[in-house]
């Protein structure tokens, strides 16, 4: 069952800052945050990942917070082809991801 | 490096007929993963392998679900018979893990089932 707590979608304006949080209140100190997202009609794509700092990527940032009880991913400059599902997932310690329903993001020109 | 592999990329079936899909990892990748996902709803995790031996197959429905990793390289996952409600995309994904030096799954573009 999925830990982590998403909203269901929110749109972003083209070039601006996207940032979409995750809740994960229960998460115990050895959970990894990742952070997928899917494109229509294909695969999960990975992200990015974090423990307990902050992480950047070429694609995004991950900021989680000290408490590690929410993150956010900050994708920098949205273009209309970030248009996705994202999920927020906590990887457990067999190495198992188990997905929510995942934000519907909508980057608009 | 290549991606995971699956075919066949569409497939409809009437129900009560049998169904394969076949998943071939990145090379090396010791840890194979079957999901299903259901249209709107996130990827649900049918079963993991590591190498050729089952990890967790606790949510795959085993009356009509069979997967199997020969040599623990490629995998078939089976259904028999098939049911209405098992129309849904079959996401097949692999992993390389080395303690700390792990950073994702990687997944395939799926199978879409529609069974009619």
């Amino acid at each position: 069952d999925a830990k982590t707590t998403q909203p269901p979608s929110m749109d972003c304006a083209e070039g601006r800052a996207a940032n979409l949080p995750c809740n994960h209140s229960t998460i115990s100190g050895n959970e990894y945050v990742y952070w997928y997202r899917q494109i229509h009609s294909q695969g999960p794509q990975y992200i990015i990942h974090g423990l307990k700092n902050n992480e950047t990527n070429e694609m995004a940032s991950l900021i989680i917070t000290e408490d590690r009880k929410s993150s956010t991913l900050i994708l920098p400059h949205a273009t209309l082809r970030d248009t996705a599902v994202y999920y927020c997932i906590l990887r457990s310690n067999d190495y198992k991801l188990s997905f929510g329903a995942g934000t519907t993001v909508t980057v608009r020109a | 490096e290549a991606g995971v592999a699956q075919s066949p990329r569409y497939k409809i079936i009437e129900k009560r007929q049998s169904v394969a899909f076949w998943c071939n990892p990145i090379s090396g990748h010791a840890t194979l993963y079957w999901y299903q996902q259901i249209l709107g709803q996130g990827p649900k995790l049918l079963i993991q392998f590591q190498n050729n031996g089952v990890v967790d197959d606790s949510q795959l429905p085993k009356d009509r679900f069979s997967a199997e990793r020969l040599k623990g390289v490629d995998s078939t996952l089976k259904i028999q018979p098939a049911k209405l409600e098992d129309s849904a995309v079959y996401l097949c994904a692999s992993s390389s893990v080395f303690g700390r030096a792990y950073y994702g799954y990687t997944f395939g573009s799926g199978t879409r089932l529609t069974v009619v």
